[in-house]
């Protein structure tokens, strides 16, 4: 089955900085790679996804990046905020199978 | 999101006792699932269904059961609980959409059960 390796387990950056966190999935024929960011208490939410048939995509400060040959996929967020601290958690699946597979998750910490 | 709801939302039990988690929702999906969160250890699913017809094993269902009551109801069953299955236990659902031979599948959780067995 699907195996999601997500890096780092933690992450602390400046206000304003940059964070970056990356994904590997094991199953080539996985071919949709969504992003969930959990708040504090609260349930994961989707804030952008990416299919197999195109590399990048972006939505105001986040973007997601696949490079489906390595088989590693990245979350990108720029100009961080505080409102940015959660833990944030990627996912693979593949067509016609909904076992989706999650990362282990990330705990950003993003520093005022 | 109000549209998916669980009951309870806490719940402290003993070890040997069965615990029944529901999950209840207005999106009108047809997809349910039943995952579990531990520390360190990301989302696992734990069963799913398609449809009031279709059950289906997920990553972690030793121990757990399901029952899909109607299209709107998924319950969970811990039959003998064990210390081990504490954990905090997300409903979710979704509608894939499919295009140019590709999928999305946005997940819409619940607010959560914390289960705490002692």
């Amino acid at each position: 089955g699907e195996n999601v390796e997500q890096h780092p387990s933690t992450l602390s950056v400046q206000e304003g900085d940059s964070a970056v966190i990356k994904c590997t999935y094991s199953d080539s024929a996985s071919n949709y790679f969504p992003w969930y960011k959990q708040e504090l208490g609260k349930r994961p939410q989707l804030i952008i996804d990416i299919r197999s048939n195109v590399g990048e995509k972006k939505d105001q400060r986040i973007a997601v990046t696949l490079n489906k040959t390595a088989k590693h996929f990245s979350l990108h967020i720029t100009e961080t905020q505080p409102e940015d601290s959660a833990v944030y958690f990627c996912a693979a699946n593949r067509y016609n199978n909904n076992d989706m597979r999650f990362g282990a998750g990330t705990r950003l910490t993003v520093k005022p | 999101d109000a549209d998916v709801t669980q009951t309870p939302r806490n719940r402290i039990t003993k070890t040997g006792k069965r615990i029944m988690l529901e999950c209840s929702q207005t999106k009108g999906h047809d997809r349910m699932y039943w995952y579990r969160q531990d520390p360190g250890l990301g989302l696992r699913l734990i069963y799913y269904s398609f449809d009031v017809k279709d059950i289906n094993k997920g990553e972690i269902s030793d121990g757990y059961s399901v029952s899909r009551q109607a299209q709107a109801k998924f319950s969970l069953s811990l039959e003998s609980a064990i210390p081990n299955q504490t954990a905090l236990y997300f409903c979710a659902t979704s509608d894939p959409s499919w295009t140019s031979g590709s999928t999305s599948d946005t997940q819409y959780f619940g607010p959560g059960t914390r289960l705490t067995v002692l």
